[in-house]
């Protein structure tokens, strides 16, 4: 089991370019997450998914796309890469067997994206 | 909207010091969960612990407690006789929903442990 896990673990863009953060994990898990940390700001919330074919926005979900049409891979697409978006990414992943609160489990994180945008 | 407030932004003790991390979180639901990560220098986000919120209980790890007081609002985390390698950066964070999809976290403590 590789968990989750993220690529590239570094990327430098200039502003204007595109590009896609990978996200895939390997536990079958139905719920996926994109967070963004920034000094002092802790880990916000930019897209999730609760199952392959559906997302939604998070906190700041400006500037970023994301689809899953797989059970394993979550892409983040910046579309248009600004300084604004230098940041360190984070993508999770969750599941729970039952409902029932013993059930219960945390999120597993992968081991993170520095992207400069320049 | 749900809220995790970390008040204590750095905090440096001296090894084999207590030192208590406060997490003040704010929700309307009646049913949610509590979790705390450690971030090391590497990077990583690694689980600590995660509560949901009919366990009261404290929880005890080694040198790691926790005190979970919903008449407070509080989920506090303390490290017992601190040691160098708990330097980090200690994340309290939120869920209102089973799957974790949407957590809310606080702003981090910095915990630096002085040999």
């Amino acid at each position: 089991n590789a968990g989750v896990t993220q690529t590239p673990k570094f990327q430098v863009l200039k502003t204007g370019q595109s590009m896609t953060l990978q996200c895939a994990q390997d536990m079958n898990h139905e719920y996926m997450s994109w967070y963004r940390q920034d000094p002092g700001m802790g880990l916000r919330l930019i897209h999730y998914s609760v199952g392959a074919g559906i997302t939604d926005q998070g906190e700041v979900p400006n500037g970023y796309n994301v689809s899953r049409s797989t059970t394993e891979d979550f892409p983040l697409r910046l579309l248009s890469a600004a300084p604004s978006q230098t940041s360190v990414y984070f993508c999770a992943s969750s599941y729970f067997r039952n409902r029932g609160p013993e059930d219960h489990t945390e999120a597993f994180f992968g081991q993170g994206t520095r992207l400069t945008v320049v | 909207a749900q809220k995790v407030t970390q008040a204590q932004t750095e905090i440096s003790v001296v090894e084999k010091e207590d030192v208590t991390l406060d997490c003040v979180y704010e929700t309307r639901d009646t049913t949610y969960y509590l979790f705390w990560y450690k971030q090391p220098p590497s990077g990583e986000l690694v689980f600590l612990i995660r509560r949901n919120s009919f366990d009261e209980q404290n929880e005890i790890s080694g040198r790691y407690s926790w005190n979970f007081q919903k008449s407070t609002s509080s989920f506090n985390f303390t490290i017992t006789a601190s040691q160098v390698v708990d330097s980090a950066v200690y994340f309290c964070a939120l869920s209102e929903n089973f799957g974790n999809e949407k957590l809310t976290f606080g702003t981090g403590t910095r915990l630096t442990i002085i040999p």
